[in-house]
């Protein structure tokens, strides 16, 4: 079993929909968790931060849950350009794990 | 303030060539970090430096040398490749105490 589990998608939805992914983790000991943004060909760049109480950035929402070891992003009103790959990360003692990433495509 | 800074961009080798890539931070990081990216994939760690002078292996190590010359520049060695290698390399930073990675732009590998 991977470490860190993604739906791939695709996710194809139209402006304005709410999308959220969700994502699983095998290492009950990982300490942090964060979701990256990865447009095509580039590099990934850190889209939020997850912490147990939840958090929201704007449209953005994360929230973790470690007795089911599954952390998810709620992406409200999609923009064209929220089309990207989202990165799942856990963070242990300085060492990441990405999962493989969840490809969304908002359409006009 | 150039961030991470990855050469080259690009680069052709044959089976059994031997090659550096090279990364540089100037945000006085101490950590930095080599991943390979293979097409529909996420990161996997190759090799990490969690200060100047030390490495340790990450997930797919075999094949792969590092150094870490100074706190500034990590560099990775494929010292015979091969297509198996064929992949994006991505270097990233980061500050003690701080968890967000900082990624250079990749170096595009392709081992014919």
């Amino acid at each position: 079993r991977k470490e860190v589990e993604q739906d791939p998608g695709p996710f194809n939805v139209p402006e304005g929909a709410t999308v959220a992914f969700n994502c699983t983790y095998s290492n009950s000991a990982s300490q942090s968790f964060f979701w990256y943004r990865q447009d095509c060909r580039k590099e990934p760049k850190l889209l939020m931060s997850v912490y147990s109480s939840g958090n929201e950035d704007g449209r953005f929402t994360a929230q973790l849950n470690r007795a089911s070891q599954y952390i998810s992003l709620l992406i409200r009103d999609s923009k064209l350009s929220d089309s990207a790959t989202y990165l799942c990360v856990e963070d242990n003692a300085g060492k990441s794990t990405f999962g493989d990433g969840t490809t969304l495509t908002v359409k006009p | 303030n150039a961030g991470v800074t990855q050469t080259p961009k690009f680069q052709v080798l044959k089976t059994g060539q031997s090659m550096t890539l090279q990364c540089a931070q100037d945000m006085n990081h101490n950590s930095m970090y080599w991943y390979r990216q293979d097409p529909g994939m996420g990161l996997r760690l190759i090799y990490y430096s969690a200060s100047e002078g030390t490495t340790d292996k990450g997930e797919v190590p075999n094949g792969y040398n590092v150094s870490r010359l100074n706190k500034r520049e990590f560099s990775l060695r494929l010292e015979s490749a091969a297509p198996s290698q064929t992949s994006v390399y991505f270097c990233a930073s980061r500050r003690e105490g701080i968890r967000e990675q900082y990624f250079g732009p990749g170096t595009r590998l392709t081992v014919t």
